[in-house]
């Protein structure tokens, strides 16, 4: 049982290098996040998907895109980085009302220098 | 967006003894969540709660719906129920789940 898998754990950018962060779920789920952890600051939402072709912006959009081609994934692009995005990113799954428990991948820690 | 605040920020305990964790919310909610982020940082859903009482061995939650806030209660507390606390909420037809900033809770053998 894999659950929500995050891909890759680590990851050190220059400024201005693009990466593409995968987030894969096994359970079926229609409604994936992403979210990014900065100190004191809680879980702030990026963007969003209710389902497979579907996306939608957050609390914090701007500086990424998303992708969500197949059900089972949800990919969090950055095109060109910037310091400011230096986090803890975390995808997170569920399959909504009346079962909404979500579901967390362990995090990409991202350290833009 | 809906406002989620938590209460305490922090809490320091001695183990064996109870707390309350409060989130409050400014919006009405049909999705209410609480979870807790281990000291290695993996997020675990505790409950879903959008209204009522539910019991999971020594964690309990109360989600008052018409007055907006919930409440977590940890009893005989244990070095391992360190960690943040969170409250999450999402409203009708929003698919939004927003988090409080977290309680952090330490528990001192």
């Amino acid at each position: 049982n894999a659950g929500v898998t995050q891909t890759p754990k680590f990851r050190v950018l220059k400024t201005g290098q693009s990466m593409t962060l995968l987030c894969a779920q096994d359970m079926n789920h229609e409604y994936m996040y992403w979210y990014r952890q900065d100190p004191g600051m809680g879980l702030r939402l990026i963007h969003y998907s209710v389902g497979e072709g579907t996306t939608a912006k957050g609390e914090v959009p701007d500086g990424y895109n998303v992708s969500r081609l197949k059900k089972q994934n949800f990919l969090l692009g950055l095109e060109s980085a910037a310091p400011s995005q230096t986090s803890v990113y975390f995808c997170a799954s569920h399959t909504g009302v009346p079962y909404p428990e979500a579901f967390f991948g362990q995090g990409t820690r991202l350290t833009v220098v | 967006g809906i406002q989620v605040e938590q209460s305490p920020p922090d809490l320091i305990l001695q183990e064996g003894a109870n707390s309350t964790l409060r989130c409050n919310f400014s919006d009405s909610v049909n999705n209410l969540q609480w979870f807790h982020q281990n000291p290695w940082g993996q997020l675990i859903n505790l409950f879903y709660i959008p209204s009522g009482t539910k019991q999971n061995g020594r964690l309990s939650a109360t989600t008052v719906a018409t007055e907006r806030y919930s409440l977590l209660y940890i009893s005989s507390s244990q070095t391992t129920d360190s960690g943040v606390y969170f409250c999450a909420v999402e409203r009708p037809n929003d698919y939004k789940l927003s988090f409080g900033a977290g309680t952090t809770v330490t528990v001192r053998a």
